[in-house]
């Protein structure tokens, strides 16, 4: 089955300053990758996420790149606030009928320092 | 984005007795929901897949008879925790993907379940 493995488990980044937290997976069938942001007691809220047919998509302050051959995707977070403080999530879904579930990485707890 | 809401939020029972944890897709039609169990500082763990109308596939290792899954419609999904234990504390999770061709999954807020 699909595993991911997510890096840094922790991350404290000066406010203002740029974050990025990696993923790699190992199924090549996997095609679809989205990332989600938990904050504490709460459930995961999807932020971004990329498909397998795009090198890098872009929504504001936050971007994944996806590089297929070395199987590995990254979070990157421009211009950071506060708010963006929280464990973040990566995923992949496989695309063969019966594997159609999501696997997640263990996640990152990314602090904001003010 | 697609608003996915559970009830309730939080639940206290004793030990022994069932709870029951809603799901439900707000704006959108669900053709699969996934209930997830997730324990503190650690990541989300997949319990069940279910498709409305057919019962649900567990995970390896998941008691289907303690953790009884029913998606009746294509908004609701319920889980419910029997004859539940200390252990069975935990934060339960539901999420819903649309159907036809779409990957995206969104997540509800979680229930918070303490066993006394």
């Amino acid at each position: 089955g699909e595993n991911v493995e997510q890096h840094p488990s922790t991350l404290s980044v000066q406010e203002g300053d740029s974050a990025v937290i990696k993923c790699t997976y190992s199924d090549s069938a996997s095609n679809y990758f989205p990332w989600y942001k938990q904050e504490l007691g709460k459930g995961p809220q999807l932020i971004i996420d990329i498909r397998s047919n795009v090198g890098e998509k872009k929504d504001q302050r936050i971007a994944v790149t996806l590089n297929k051959t070395a199987k590995h995707f990254s979070l990157h977070i421009t211009e950071t606030q506060p708010e963006d403080s929280a464990v973040y999530f990566c995923a992949a879904k496989g695309s063969n009928f019966g594997n159609e579930k999501l696997t997640f990485g263990t996640g990152t707890r990314l602090t904001i320092i003010p | 984005g697609a608003v996915v809401s559970q009830h309730p939020s939080w639940v206290i029972c004793k030990s022994g007795t069932s709870v029951k944890i809603e799901c439900r897709s707000l704006d959108f039609q669900a053709t699969t929901m996934f209930w997830y169990r997730q324990f503190p500082k650690q990541s989300l763990m997949l319990m069940a897949t279910s498709n409305e109308g057919s019962k649900a596939t567990y995970e390896q290792g998941v008691e289907k008879d303690k953790f009884l899954i029913n998606h009746a419609s294509l908004t609701l999904s319920t889980l419910t925790v029997t004859s539940a234990h200390p252990e069975d504390s935990s934060f339960y999770i539901c999420s819903a993907r649309r159907g036809g061709l779409t990957d995206t999954q969104y997540f509800g807020p979680g229930t918070r379940l303490t066993v006394l």
